[in-house]
């Protein structure tokens, strides 16, 4: 069964302050991972990850994918109150599927 | 980016009866759409996959008597809960994808809260 843990699970942080959002992840034969950010309503897509290594950016937010070690992490820097949000990692695996971690609920203060 | 559209935004139900909610995708054409619940607190999870011009794929212990997926085109998919429950008040929310395989984005509509009284 295929398996998404999000690290930390809470996290609150002042604004302007950097934080670092962790994936792992169990999966079977590997096709990539999602990263969405979740306020009030549907997850809004951020990030598609295929290949190690390379880093997709956009904005203040930024991720990497390590296939070996099994890690995605997602940076955002700078951080304002309008990132508070659940941000939510999802594999996609053999079946096409996704499976989500639980998500991380990023607080953000003035 | 792809837009996912969803209606109604929010629905409130007499128990027994029945909910049909809409997901379009407005941009773009949908070979496969996944519908998704969600519990307060809690992250999606995937009900059931529906692939235009055929019969849903439903995940295990998903009634597909009760939730009924009807995708007539590759832009539209419906997901009707029949006779509801309070139990079924739920987000439920519809998601898009070109291809319907791996390697391609993935897009949410934003979602339909459902209360059933």
């Amino acid at each position: 069964e295929d398996k998404v843990v999000q690290s930390p699970l809470s996290l609150v942080v002042h604004e302007g302050d950097t934080v670092t959002l962790n994936c792992s992840y169990e999966v079977t034969n590997f096709r990539s991972l999602l990263w969405y950010k979740q306020e009030k309503k549907a997850p809004t897509f951020l990030f598609m990850l295929t290949s190690s290594g390379i880093e997709k950016k956009s904005g203040r937010l930024s991720s990497i994918l390590d296939k070996k070690e099994l890690f995605s992490i997602l940076n955002i820097t700078a951080t304002q109150t309008g990132d508070s949000a659940v941000y939510l990692c999802a594999v996609r695996g053999s079946n096409y599927k996704l499976t989500f971690g639980k998500g991380t609920l990023l607080t953000v203060n003035p | 980016g792809a837009v996912v559209s969803q209606h109604p935004s929010r629905v409130i139900c007499k128990s027994g009866t029945s909910v049909k909610i809409e997901c379009r995708s407005l941009d773009f054409q949908a070979t496969t759409m996944f519908w998704y619940r969600q519990f307060p607190k809690q992250s999606l999870m995937l009900m059931a996959t529906s692939n235009e011009g055929s019969k849903a794929t439903y995940e295990q212990g998903v009634e597909k008597d009760k939730f009924l997926i009807n995708h007539a085109s590759l832009t539209l998919s419906t997901l009707t809960v029949t006779s509801a429950h309070p139990e079924d008040s739920s987000f439920y929310i519809c998601s898009a994808t070109v291809g319907g395989t791996a390697g391609y984005e993935q897009y949410f509509g934003p979602g339909t809260r459902l209360t059933v009284t």
